[in-house]
């Protein structure tokens, strides 16, 4: 059962257009979600986060964007820059309980932005 | 950089032999996660330890146990490895655990013949 899904395994984009990448969920009980990029043979870094409480930050050139009732959030890359080019996951967690933060991550989306 | 180092960065081993996985923080947090990550399936929680000798299981846990004798260092072993298991693993930290960001270390590539 897959908690969180990130149903487009690609996005191509032009440099200087905008890159939108989504992710669904199913767990209600998630109130905190992460987007982290991937280079080839390194490991994830955080991007940024939304709290359950908010349906937006921003944090640059990016903003995610969370929608509850849909179950649905979104990143937004403005303008789109070849180094952006990479593995894109979500994530999402509970801070309730004894969750201890785990995360459940999406499939991840490969963004490749082209010049 | 949260200051986490993996070792060995790359093995490859063969079916049946154990096989342990370091990670390494510097900064004394007390949250510590290992999760593998394959094709089609993102990272998946293996592993976690919430302090000293505190650990449970994540989602993928059979095959694999984990020790954490020191706040810096959490080890996962792969008892008698398949080749089910070659993946890349990662550790992970994170200051206050819920609701909290979680920093990876650069990986470990396991082969297992």
């Amino acid at each position: 059962d897959q908690q969180v899904k990130q149903n487009s395994p690609s996005l191509s984009v032009q440099e200087g257009r905008i890159s939108i990448l989504n992710c669904d969920y199913t767990n209600s009980m998630f109130d905190y979600f992460l987007w982290y990029k991937k280079y080839p043979a390194e490991g994830p870094t955080f991007l940024i986060s939304i709290s359950s409480i908010k349906d937006k930050n921003e944090d640059g050139r990016f903003t995610v964007f969370l929608n509850k009732s849909a179950k649905h959030l979104s990143l937004h890359i403005v303008p789109s820059q070849p180094g952006d080019s990479a593995v894109y996951f979500c994530a999402a967690s509970s801070a309730g309980g004894t969750s201890y933060g785990k995360l459940t991550f999406g499939q991840g989306t490969i963004l490749t932005v082209h010049p | 950089d949260a200051g986490i180092t993996q070792s060995p960065r790359h093995k490859v081993t063969e079916t049946g032999t154990p096989v342990t996985l370091r990670c390494h923080q510097t900064e004394n947090h007390r949250y510590m996660y290992w999760y593998r990550q394959d094709p089609g399936h993102g990272l998946r929680l293996i592993h976690y330890s919430y302090g000293v000798k505190d650990t449970d299981k994540g989602e993928v846990s059979d095959g694999y146990s984990v020790s954490r004798s020191k706040t810096e260092d959490f080890l996962l072993t792969l008892e008698s490895a398949t080749s089910s298991q070659t993946s890349v693993y990662f550790c992970a930290i994170s200051v206050r655990g819920a609701g909290d960001t979680q920093y990876f270390g650069p990986g470990t590539r396991l082969t297992v013949l």
